[in-house]
């Protein structure tokens, strides 16, 4: 799977939006890109995904650059609650039956009230 | 309800000893996951299974042994070969050619 970046920790003020960002410049046209998070001493959580547009769903928004070599998820008013570690990966559908997730260190939001 | 269960929440091995940690899903999904994830570091999988009677190693396979004898249980166990086997183990399943996986709350391991 390719690689992404993200920044290792951000803060933000309670009831604000977020704008997580994650690099992936060496993605390929097959690779969708995928959001989970992880509160603390807790299992991850599906988020978000999408492959070239932009998608909302009720947890956040998905912002995808036009060359796709970027993305950002929006969470459009931080509670407490979404203090977490977020994850941006990438995963190519293989057809395979399976996928392998590489988590990678992921941003530790943390949201001052 | 209808989820993954992970048992026990905390379980304490002695040295030399193996233990087997428990993942039950009644979701009715095809793919089942174990990942190990170490204090401030992300997951890093051990073991998956794709069907019934049916595994694969993951990235840290080294020290782990899995058994698939039914779609909703995927125990892993962690034998006296894991020198260092403290860790935090998530087990998760996913639908069949379904990219999103469901994690449970974690087994926390702690060695004595």
């Amino acid at each position: 799977d390719a690689k992404t970046t993200q920044p290792n920790s951000m803060e933000s003020n309670e009831e604000e939006p977020v704008h997580l960002p994650c690099n992936h410049s060496t993605i390929s046209g097959t690779d969708y890109i995928h959001w989970y998070r992880q509160l603390p001493s807790q299992g991850p959580e599906y988020v978000i995904h999408g492959l070239t547009s932009n998608v909302n769903n009720r947890m956040a928004s998905l912002a995808i650059a036009e060359d796709r070599k970027s993305s950002t998820l929006i969470l459009h008013r931080a509670t407490l609650r979404d203090a977490a570690v977020y994850y941006c990966i990438l995963i190519s559908l293989s057809g395979a039956g399976s996928y392998q997730l590489t988590f990678g260190k992921g941003t530790k939001l943390s949201v001052i009230p | 309800d209808g989820g993954i269960t992970q048992s026990p929440k905390y379980l304490f091995r002695k040295e030399g000893q193996n233990v087997t940690l428990s993942c039950e899903q009644n979701l009715n999904h095809d793919a089942m996951y174990w990942y190990r994830q170490d204090p401030g570091q992300g997951l890093r999988l051990i073991y998956y299974s794709q069907i019934v009677n049916d595994f694969q190693k993951g990235d840290i396979a080294e020290g782990y042994s899995v058994s698939r004898e039914k779609k909703e249980s995927f125990p892993l166990t962690v034998t006296s070969a894991q020198k260092n086997p403290t860790a935090f183990y998530l087990c998760a399943s996913s639908p069949g050619q379904s990219v999103t996986q469901y994690f449970g709350p974690g087994t926390r391991l702690l060695v004595l």
